[in-house]
This record gives C-alpha cells, sequence and structure tokens, in this order.
C-alpha cells in the first residue's frame, strides 16, 4: 500500500515559536487530511487538503500533489496545541481506504 | 450536530469474555470507519462500510472481530473472546463524500483493556 512519513518524529518547542511539519506519500492520492490528537486522545480535523493552500488562524497548510508532500505550519505555538499531528491519505487506486502516517509528537514549552 | 458517539468510553473485561462497542456516526455521512490505535501499531483501519454495507474488512485481525451497522444511524464493532491482546483505544470515525470538503470526524474513542 501507499507509504506515509511524517517528519520530524518530535518535536520540542518554546511558546511563541512558529513550527513546520511535513508529510511525504509514496504514491498519488485524491484526499489528504491533517488531525491534531491533543493529550486526552481525541481526534481533532484540522484540514482537508488535497491539494493548494488553507488557512484557520495560527494554522495552515499546503499540499504539493504533484511532488506528493504537505506541510503543516504552527505560527505563534501555544501550549494548547501540543499533541500529536497525523497526516492522512487515500490514495487514487482505492477512493475511501485512509492510510495515516505514524505522526509528529509536539510539545510546547510555557 | 453532536459529533460522531461512541460508547462506552472505557471498557475493562476479563480475558475470554465478549465485548461489543458502539458508534452513532454524523446524521448525513454515508461511510462509516472502526480505527484502532496502539502505541506499537498507530492508527489501523479496521473495517469500513458505505451506505451500511461493508467495503473492506481486510484490517479486521482474525475472526473474533466482527462489526456490522444495522442502519444509517448505528454501528457495532464485537470481539469474541476477547484477549489481553486486544487492549487498545478504538475509535469510530465518518465521513461524506462527494460533496466537496469529505473531511473524516473522529468519535472519542473506547479506551480497552482486556485482563
Amino acid at each position: 500500500g501507499i507509504q506515509v512519513e511524517q517528519s520530524p518524529p518530535d518535536l520540542i518547542l518554546q511558546e511563541g515559536a512558529n513550527s513546520t511539519l511535513r508529510c511525504n506519500f509514496s504514491d498519488s492520492v485524491n484526499n489528504l487530511q491533517w488531525f491534531h490528537q491533543n493529550p486526552w486522545g481525541q481526534l481533532i480535523n484540522l484540514f482537508y487538503i488535497p491539494s493548494g493552500t488553507k488557512q484557520n488562524g495560527r494554522l495552515s497548510a499546503t499540499t504539493v500533489a504533484t511532488e506528493r508532500y504537505s506541510l503543516l505550519y504552527i505560527s505563534s505555538s501555544q501550549t494548547t496545541d501540543s499533541g500529536v499531528y497525523f497526516c492522512a491519505v487515500v490514495p487514487l487506486y482505492n477512493f475511501n481506504k485512509f492510510y495515516f502516517g505514524s505522526g509528529t509528537k509536539l510539545n510546547v514549552k510555557p | 450536530d453532536a459529533g460522531v458517539i461512541q460508547s462506552p468510553r472505557h471498557e475493562v473485561t476479563e480475558m475470554g469474555q465478549e465485548v461489543t462497542l458502539r458508534c452513532k456516526p454524523i446524521s448525513g455521512h454515508d461511510y462509516l470507519f472502526w480505527y484502532r490505535q496502539t502505541m506499537m501499531r498507530g492508527l489501523e483501519l479496521l473495517i469500513y462500510f458505505n451506505n451500511n454495507v461493508p467495503i473492506d474488512d481486510s484490517g479486521m485481525p482474525e475472526d473474533r472481530f466482527s462489526a456490522k451497522m444495522p442502519n444509517a444511524s448505528f454501528s457495532t464493532l464485537k470481539i469474541q473472546p476477547s484477549e489481553p491482546r486486544d487492549s487498545a483505544v478504538y475509535f469510530c470515525a465518518s465521513s461524506v463524500r462527494g460533496r466537496g470538503d469529505e473531511k473524516l470526524f473522529f468519535g472519542s474513542g473506547t479506551q480497552l483493556s482486556v485482563l
């Protein structure tokens, strides 16, 4: 199946810093989403972004489908941004099956 | 909308017992997914349904696992008999396709501990 690789695996930031998380995938996709799993385990959908750029407050995401990667930007990080960020993709050859990366664990220190 | 609703939030049982996890998807969503999350294996897709019909159950670990979706607003995941290695967080998720913004929404999960 499709390979989804996220980097870095772990990230420690001081509150107020900016960061970029990366998701690489090995095949063409028709769906890509970013999720945040908070320290209580809840998975929150951040972006549906199969291509292009979107922004939501301090978060923005860009997907370059032709080059098979997506980036999640976090600006002016806050302690509430801590948790694990997952990228999930749906390959063209399996229209409905989501494949998740292993995540980036973010710890924002006050 | 209340979102995807799962029950119970926590389940502790003994090896060999039957476990039933429940899920109510978001109204109007036509896809329902069951995932399992462990530290070792991350998020694994177990099975998914489209319009109440199971489409892909290739992720179901073995015959001890079964899932049903009798109607558009309810699904169950059953483990019988349960084993300690089944201990994990089980998530249900739903989505709707063909309307542009095809986000996947997760429930709060069921933390299963099999002793």
